[in-house]
């Protein structure tokens, strides 16, 4: 069936920087879209990026572009997020999703803390 | 950006009963791509319905979807107790996808 694990979380101060990994298996990685998705503390999902199958294609919600950058490493089935210039607001749960139609398969997540 | 907003913010059922959840999108969404998702504490999300009114793989066929435009629906038929939870539509029609800000079904 496959998985997707997430690691690298932290607690992190403001202005700091996270790289976060996604680690895939059980299916042929290079052949789906990946996205990252967030969780507030007590708060909604909120769709983050996405990368296509090749690493060509890259988008982001306004919030984060020119701080996050997604990439991925077929060869190593991995997927990442290197996060910069990180805000308190950034605070979150953060999920690897594979996109299949939708989001069919999410990782365990991963927590992000920023505070000083 | 689509701005999804999902209505009511929470609804109280009870066990065999029929739920509708609301989303509207502020415009309308290509080719109707909406899945709608569903989230219990601690977990991460599953898929239920994609395309507006697909069933994903596995989910019971209490679950269904529907609507176009800007307008769409996820009705669970008659409630089992472990559909208690959250529940999200989110729209992948543009290049930025969004999520709606959710509805949490309680009992």
């Amino acid at each position: 069936e496959g998985q997707l694990v997430e690691s690298g979380g932290d607690l992190v101060q403001p202005g700091g920087s996270l790289r976060l990994s996604c680690a895939a298996s059980g299916f042929t990685f290079s052949n789906f879209w990946l996205n990252w998705v967030r969780q507030a503390p007590g708060k909604g999902l909120e769709w983050v990026a996405n990368i296509n199958q090749d690493g060509s294609l890259k988008f982001y919600v306004d919030s984060v572009k020119g701080r996050f950058t997604i990439s991925r490493d077929n060869a190593k089935n991995s997927l990442y997020l290197q996060m910069n210039s990180l805000r308190a607001e950034d605070t979150a749960v953060y999920y690897c999703g594979r996109w299949n139609f939708a989001l069919d398969m999410w990782g365990q997540g991963t927590m992000v803390t920023v505070s000083s | 950006d689509i701005v999804l907003t999902q209505s009511p913010g929470t609804l109280s059922l009870s066990p065999g009963e029929r739920a509708t959840l609301s989303c509207r999108a502020s415009q309308s969404v290509r080719n109707n791509y909406v899945a709608w998702y569903q989230q219990k504490p601690g977990q991460a999300p599953r898929v239920l319905i994609y395309d507006a009114s697909s069933r994903a793989p596995g989910i019971p066929a209490r679950f269904s979807g529907s609507g176009s435009g800007t307008d769409f629906a996820l009705t669970i038929s008659r409630l089992e107790p472990e559909d208690f939870a959250v529940y999200y539509c989110q729209q992948s029609g543009t290049s930025l996808y969004t999520f709606g800000q959710g509805t949490k079904l309680e009992i």
